[in-house]
């Protein structure tokens, strides 16, 4: 079993739409991480999180310690949202990433 | 300040070679970590290295190994290459701690046919 869960794996939203993408964990970890990959590879650390929320733009990341819970919100969707969203987290010792499978977002204009 | 950079960006092998990918961290930053990333198994950790020693290795055969120089940059190699080790390989660095936020580099396609 996965030790990082994502939900849903693929998703279509209209333009303008709330978008939420979930994350549930079930190990120690010492951080939290949400990562954006647009076709072609580059990858991109969005947020980084150890407890409560945290805002960029329209994007906003909230977690919850107890639940081993966290999920990622996209306001006012946009076509250039469409990527591939990946949960992460870093243990306890180390800065390497365990990753979840993604989450690939499809905004139509 | 540069970001992570990695070379080659391309990379076509046959069955049973060898090859070494290499990986320059941003300036300053001396954890260097690496990923596989496959359409079948997803993003997976290789190994991490901290000023020279591999700190947290991944669940990977011996075939794969890396190294740390003292100015931070990091080799991967793979020897005995198998079909099933074409992926994107990706590294990438941050600063020191745990946790940290880290910054990834565009990646090497790596082709074994």
């Amino acid at each position: 079993k996965n030790e990082v869960e994502q939900s849903p794996q693929n998703l279509t939203a209209q333009e303008g739409e709330f978008i939420t993408i979930n994350c549930s964990y079930s190990v120690g970890i010492s951080a939290l991480h949400w990562l954006q990959q647009h076709p072609g590879g580059g990858i991109v650390s969005l947020f980084m999180l150890s407890s409560g929320k945290k805002k960029h733009g329209r994007l906003i990341a909230t977690i919850n310690i107890q639940e081993k819970h966290s999920s990622l919100h996209i306001t006012a969707s946009h076509p250039r949202d469409s990527a591939v969203y990946i949960c992460a987290y870093t243990p306890n010792t180390g800065n390497q990433f365990y990753f979840g499978t993604g989450t690939s977002l499809t905004v139509i204009p | 300040k540069a970001g992570v950079t990695q070379t080659p960006r391309y990379l076509i092998k046959t069955r049973g070679q060898q090859v070494t990918l290499s990986c320059s961290p941003i300036s300053g930053h001396r954890s260097v970590s690496w990923y596989q990333q496959t359409p079948g198994q997803g993003l997976q950790f290789l190994f991490e290295y901290f000023s020279e020693t591999q700190r947290n290795k991944g669940n990977f055969p011996g075939r794969f190994s890396g190294r740390q120089f003292s100015n931070s940059r990091s080799e991967m190699n793979v020897s005995t290459l198998e079909l099933g080790d074409s992926a994107l390989y990706l590294c990438a660095s941050s600063s020191t701690g745990t946790g940290d936020t880290q910054y990834f580099g565009p990646g090497t396609r790596l082709t074994v046919l």
